[in-house]
């Protein structure tokens, strides 16, 4: 099985600060790799695809990078509304293993 | 526009069997590369992928829950069901589905999830 860890677990930071999350992958998975906002009460919303791919309509903010077991996301001026939980989720091109990360709660200082 | 809604008990019995349907709108499950999934997450907790069916009527399974669960699909009704089997207070989750693009396996739209509590 592929183990995802995300860091940090959780993250406070001021309106306008860059904030960085990292996914890790136990195996190399290619750049088979998603990234999903998660506001309280709500469904996810996927916000990054293919590790890099930034889904329509989603603000230039939020961006994603990586490849193998090491991926990035960013959101390059933190908004209001982006307090959320933020999950990465790697698949197998085969469809036998789909699996989220643990998620990373963001909460502005 | 795409719009995914979940439906079923609230409430259930340990040992019953979980019956949950999703009915979608918007795209069509016997178009090449559609697929929806099943998406669980327990209070506070993390998202679980369960189970995904394709528009050839292909079925995946998570492996830890795959002896438990079953995915179908009934494209003239445009709706998915998941069953599952033996509930125990620990499957205890919000249960989503989720239009799912083959090509990538990521979920573009979400329903809004059906809250669903084991216990007797």
């Amino acid at each position: 099985d592929i183990q995802m860890t995300q860091s940090p677990s959780s993250l406070s930071a001021s309106v306008g600060d860059r904030v960085t999350i990292t996914c890790q992958a136990s195996q190399d998975i290619s750049n088979y790799l998603n990234w999903y906002q998660q506001k309280p009460g709500k469904a996810p919303k996927l916000l990054i695809y293919d590790a890099s791919n930034l889904e329509t309509g989603v603000p230039s903010r939020f961006s994603g990078s990586g490849s193998g077991t090491d991926f990035t996301f960013t959101i390059s001026s933190l908004q209001p509304e982006d307090i959320a939980t933020y999950y990465c989720q790697q698949y197998d091109n085969l469809l036998e293993e789909i699996t989220f990360g643990p998620g990373t709660k963001v909460d502005i200082k | 526009q795409v719009t995914l809604r979940e439906s079923g008990p609230a409430l259930v019995k340990p040992t019953q069997t979980l019956t949950l349907t999703c009915t979608f709108s918007g795209f069509s499950l016997s178009t090449s590369g559609m697929c929806v999934s099943w998406v669980r997450q327990p209070p506070g907790k993390a998202l679980e992928w369960l189970a995904l069916i394709d528009w050839d009527d292909d079925k995946y399974y998570s492996t830890s829950l795959k002896t438990r669960l079953t995915i179908s699909k009934d494209t003239s009704k445009n709706q998915v069901v998941l069953t599952m089997t033996n509930m125990d207070p620990v499957d205890t989750a919000t249960y989503y589905c989720a239009r799912t693009n083959i090509v990538g396996a990521y979920f573009d739209y979400w329903g809004q999830g059906t809250l669903v509590t084991v216990s007797s």
